[in-house]
Order: C-alpha cells, then sequence, then structure tokens
C-alpha cells in the first residue's frame, strides 16, 4: 500500500498564511482530501477534489496538488485554525484501498 | 441534513469481538453513489482507515485490518456495522462512521459521525 506524509507540525502567525504539505506517489494518481480535527471533535472536512470547499467552510482554505505533492493553504491564519490537520487519498495499488497521512500540527501564535 | 451516529459498547475485553453501529438519517444508505466507511484514531495516534462499504453490500478493508473486520449494511434499518475481532489493547481508539464520497478526481469523508470511544481492557 501507498503511504502519506506530512510534517508533524508547522506555525503561523495571526493573519499570515500557512501552507501544509502531504507526500506520497499516489497523489500523481488522485486528489487529496483534506481533513481538520479539533480537540475532542469530530474531523471535519475543509478541502476535497482539485480545490472544493464544502459548505461552510471560509474561503481562507484552498488546495493545490503537483506531481506527488498535495498542499492545503490557509490564507489569513486565525486563532480558530489552530488543529491537526491530516490528508486521505486512495491508494495507487489498484485496489479500493485508502489511506490518512500521518497529520500535522497547525499552532497559530 | 445528513447525520451519522455511531453506537455500541464502550468497553470490550481483550480477544473478545468489537461491534458497532451507524445509523444515518437525514438521506437513503441506499443512495448511489456513496459508500459508507469507518475511520479510527487511536490515544495520541493518527486517523485510520478501516474499511468502507456500499448499500449493496460490497466491501473493502485495510490490509492490515482485513483478517479480523467485517463491515455489513442494513438498508432497512438505514445502519451499517462494524465488527472487529480478537481485540487487544492496540484497538483502544475513538471510532467514526462517515459517508465516503468520491468523483472521477478523488475520495473524501464527509460528514462524521461524533465519534464513539472504545476501550479494550479487562
Amino acid at each position: 500500500s501507498s503511504e502519506l506524509t506530512q510534517d508533524p507540525a508547522v506555525s503561523v502567525a495571526l493573519g499570515q498564511t500557512v501552507r501544509i504539505t502531504c507526500q506520497g506517489d499516489t497523489l500523481r494518481s488522485y486528489y487529496a482530501s483534506w481533513y481538520q480535527r479539533k480537540p475532542g471533535q469530530a474531523p471535519v472536512l475543509v478541502i476535497y477534489g482539485k480545490n472544493n470547499r464544502p459548505s461552510g467552510i471560509p474561503d481562507r482554505f484552498s488546495g493545490s496538488s503537483s506531481g506527488n505533492t498535495a498542499s492545503l493553504t490557509i490564507t489569513g491564519a486565525q486563532a480558530e485554525d489552530e488543529a491537526d490537520y491530516y490528508c486521505y487519498s486512495r491508494d495507487s495499488s489498484g485496489y479500493h484501498h485508502y489511506v490518512f497521512a500521518t497529520g500535522t500540527k497547525v499552532t497559530v501564535l | 441534513q445528513l447525520q451519522l451516529q455511531e453506537s455500541g459498547p464502550g468497553l470490550v475485553k481483550p480477544s473478545e469481538t468489537l461491534s458497532l453501529t451507524c445509523t444515518v438519517s437525514g438521506d437513503s444508505i441506499s443512495s448511489s453513489g456513496f459508500y459508507w466507511g469507518w475511520i479510527r484514531q487511536p490515544p495520541g495516534k493518527g486517523l485510520e482507515w478501516i474499511g468502507s462499504i456500499y448499500w449493496s453490500g460490497s466491501a473493502y478493508y485495510n490490509p492490515s485490518l482485513k483478517s479480523r473486520v467485517t463491515i455489513s449494511v442494513d438498508t432497512s434499518k438505514n445502519q451499517f456495522s462494524l465488527k472487529l475481532s480478537s481485540v487487544t489493547a492496540a484497538d483502544t481508539a475513538v471510532y467514526y462512521c462517515a459517508r465516503h464520497a468520491y468523483d472521477s478526481s478523488g475520495y473524501w469523508f464527509d460528514p462524521w459521525g461524533q465519534g464513539t470511544l472504545v476501550t479494550v481492557s479487562s
């Protein structure tokens, strides 16, 4: 099966921009989806497909992809964006196998 | 509004079988174009896909758990269920159910249930 990797942690100043990356061979075949998880809460989908935001997700969240790397960008980070972020995709093995990345802890300073 | 709710025992003994049910409300589980999935998160660790099932019963499992996992669907009750056998302390986690959507570009889970903590302990 494929693996997806993320940096363990990143910090961003309030109001600044932060990019979270996710790497894996499977991302050459499939777009990643991205999830925000705050302590004690269920994960929330923030980006899916090429760059789609579900209803209710602020437009400061955006997604992009190039080669084997998918990125989630928060433009103008807010205090409430402090959370763990996970990317997710289908395994490129050809089977219906799916994988989450290791997650990135985003701290808003 | 589509909602999912997990239910089941919060404590399971080692070597026994963990059983959880996800009740779907606000839409039919037989809606075409969607799978229904289980995900878990052990304390202090990341998310792990357990498996997904289509309303017809076609199921796909994480290879690392496949020998112990069974996911089933009951369209008459608008529910799908998870069974994980021979559990150990390593299976202690918050278990989530979610709708597993897809199109030609990728796959995603939305919405999620609130999650239920299952502890494996004697």
